[in-house]
């Protein structure tokens, strides 16, 4: 079965640093990996896919990285701004079905 | 406008009660999901449906029941609520391409069981 994990938990810094989030899957088989952004109380927010055979996306100010082999996505933040603060999700997909999410990385810019 | 929609947002309901949550989506996908969200335990995958006539079950399907009633529209049924269904739910859908699978998510309906 498949299981992710993401670190840190919950992640504190000052407005203008670069970050790093981390996301870990137990099985290497998958074909896409999927950040998602959430806000209290809200819905998901697609964020950036990376398929299996890709190694980077980016989009603006974030950037993710998969190195599938071994089983490890990040999510790079630059720059970050105080509007960056919210929970931050990986999901793995094995095919067509659903979804297996992390437990999220809960992030917080301070002004 | 939104292309995935959830109703209602919020429901309180009690022990016992049958209650639909309804998903509808314009984004014209053929794959649409349901999802829960629990604090601590992540989301986790209910039921998927690939077309109106292919529904399969996900991890926690017990309790639960699902219809397709068109392309756009995938709604999830407790046919007799309990406490440990109080729940943050989400609805989802994805494109047919193969295992190609970027999924996008509705606003979610935060139900609770009393």
């Amino acid at each position: 079965k498949q299981e992710v994990t993401q670190i840190p938990a919950a992640l504190s810094v000052p407005e203008g640093e670069n970050l790093v989030l981390n996301c870990s899957f137990t099985d290497s088989a998958i074909y896409n990996l999927q950040w998602f952004r959430q806000d209290p109380g809200k819905g998901l927010t697609s964020l950036l896919l990376i398929q299996s055979s890709q190694r980077e996306q980016t989009s603006g100010r974030l950037n993710a990285s998969l190195d599938k082999s071994s089983g490890r996505s990040t999510l790079y933040i630059a720059a970050s701004q105080p509007g960056d603060s919210a929970t931050y999700l990986c999901a793995v997909s094995g095919g067509a079905d659903g979804l297996t999410f992390g437990k999220g990385t809960h992030l917080i810019i301070q002004p | 406008d939104a292309d995935v929609t959830q109703t209602p947002r919020n429901r309180i309901t009690k022990t016992g009660k049958r209650i639909m949550l309804e998903c509808s989506q314009t984004k014209g996908h053929d794959r649409m999901y349901w999802y829960r969200q629990d604090p601590g335990l992540g989301l986790r995958l209910i039921y998927y449906s690939f077309d109106v006539k292919d529904i399969n079950k996900g991890e926690i399907s017990d309790g639960y029941s699902v219809s397709r009633q068109a392309q756009a529209k995938f709604s999830l049924s407790l046919e007799s609520a309990i406490p440990n269904q109080t729940a943050l739910y989400f609805c989802a859908t994805s494109r047919a391409r193969g295992n190609y699978n970027e999924q996008f998510f509705g606003p979610g309906t935060r139900l609770t069981v009393l």
